[in-house]
C-alpha cells in the first residue's frame, strides 16, 4: 500500500515562479525525505527531514513537515527549466532503512 | 566515488529466458535495495539487505524472482523466467554511513536497468 501520497499529480509553471508540491503519509514516521527524477534517469535525494523538525532549507528548496496532519510541502522557488523533473516523498514508515515511495508529481517548467 | 553502478543499462530478452541484473553499491553502505519502476505500478521496493542479509523480501512478486548479495560490494537480481510483464526498469539503491550524529538514511540511486521481456 502507498506509504506518501503526492499532490498534485502533474504541475505545470512558468520559468520563476514557484513550485509547491504535496505529501500526505499514513503511519508514524522517524523521517520523510524527497527526491528527483529526471526522465530516464535514476532517482536523486534532495533532502531529508526528521521527524522532530518542522521546516528545512536546501538552496531553493523549503521542505515543511507537520507530523499532527501526516503531511509535508516541498517548495521550490524561484523555478528554472532545469528543475523539470518528477518528484518523489518517501517515508520510512518507523522501519529502519526501508522507504516507501510516493507515486510522484511531475512539475514541468516552462522558459 | 563512483556511485552505485548497475549493469546491464539495457537488456532485451525473450520470454522463458534467465536474467541476472547486477549492481555494485557505494563503498561503506550497508543497506542495499532492489526497485522495480513501472508506469502502472510507479516505484516498486522488492527487497533489501541489511549488512549482506536480506531483511524484508516481501515485495519479490513471486519464486521466478530471486536476489543475493554474496558480499559488500555485489548484489544480483535473478529473474528466471522472464516474462513480457517483467518489463521495466529496476534500481538498485545503497544507503548507509553517519551524517554527524545521524545515521543518513539518504538512498543513492543507481541508473537503472531497462529490461524488455519480449
Amino acid at each position: 500500500s502507498q506509504q506518501g501520497e503526492e499532490d498534485p499529480q502533474a504541475l505545470s509553471i512558468q520559468e520563476g515562479e514557484n513550485a509547491t508540491m504535496n505529501c500526505s503519509y499514513k503511519t508514524s514516521i522517524n523521517n520523510l525525505q524527497w527526491y528527483r527524477q529526471n526522465s530516464g534517469r535514476g532517482l536523486v535525494h534532495l533532502i531529508l527531514i526528521r521527524s522532530n523538525e518542522r521546516e528545512k532549507h536546501s538552496g531553493r528548496l523549503r521542505v515543511t513537515l507537520d507530523t499532527s496532519k501526516k503531511s509535508s510541502s516541498l517548495l521550490i522557488t524561484a523555478s528554472r527549466a532545469a528543475d523539470t523533473a518528477s518528484y518523489f516523498c518517501a517515508t520510512d514508515g518507523n522501519q529502519g532503512g526501508k522507504l516507501i515511495f510516493g507515486q510522484g508529481t511531475e512539475l514541468s517548467v516552462k522558459p | 566515488d563512483a556511485g552505485v553502478i548497475q549493469s546491464p543499462r539495457h537488456e532485451v530478452t525473450e520470454m522463458g529466458q534467465e536474467v541476472t541484473l547486477r549492481c555494485k553499491p557505494i563503498s561503506g553502505h550497508d543497506y542495499l535495495f532492489w526497485y522495480r519502476q513501472t508506469m502502472m505500478r510507479g516505484l516498486e521496493l522488492l527487497i533489501y539487505f541489511n549488512n549482506n542479509v536480506p531483511i524484508d523480501d516481501s515485495g519479490m512478486p513471486e519464486d521466478r524472482f530471486s536476489a543475493k548479495m554474496p558480499n559488500a560490494s555485489f548484489s544480483t537480481l535473478k529473474i528466471q523466467p522472464s516474462e513480457p510483464r517483467d518489463s521495466a526498469v529496476y534500481f538498485c539503491a545503497s544507503s548507509g554511513g553517519r551524517d554527524s550524529a545521524h545515521f543518513n538514511w539518504a538512498q543513492y540511486f543507481g541508473p537503472g536497468t531497462r529490461l524488455l521481456v519480449l
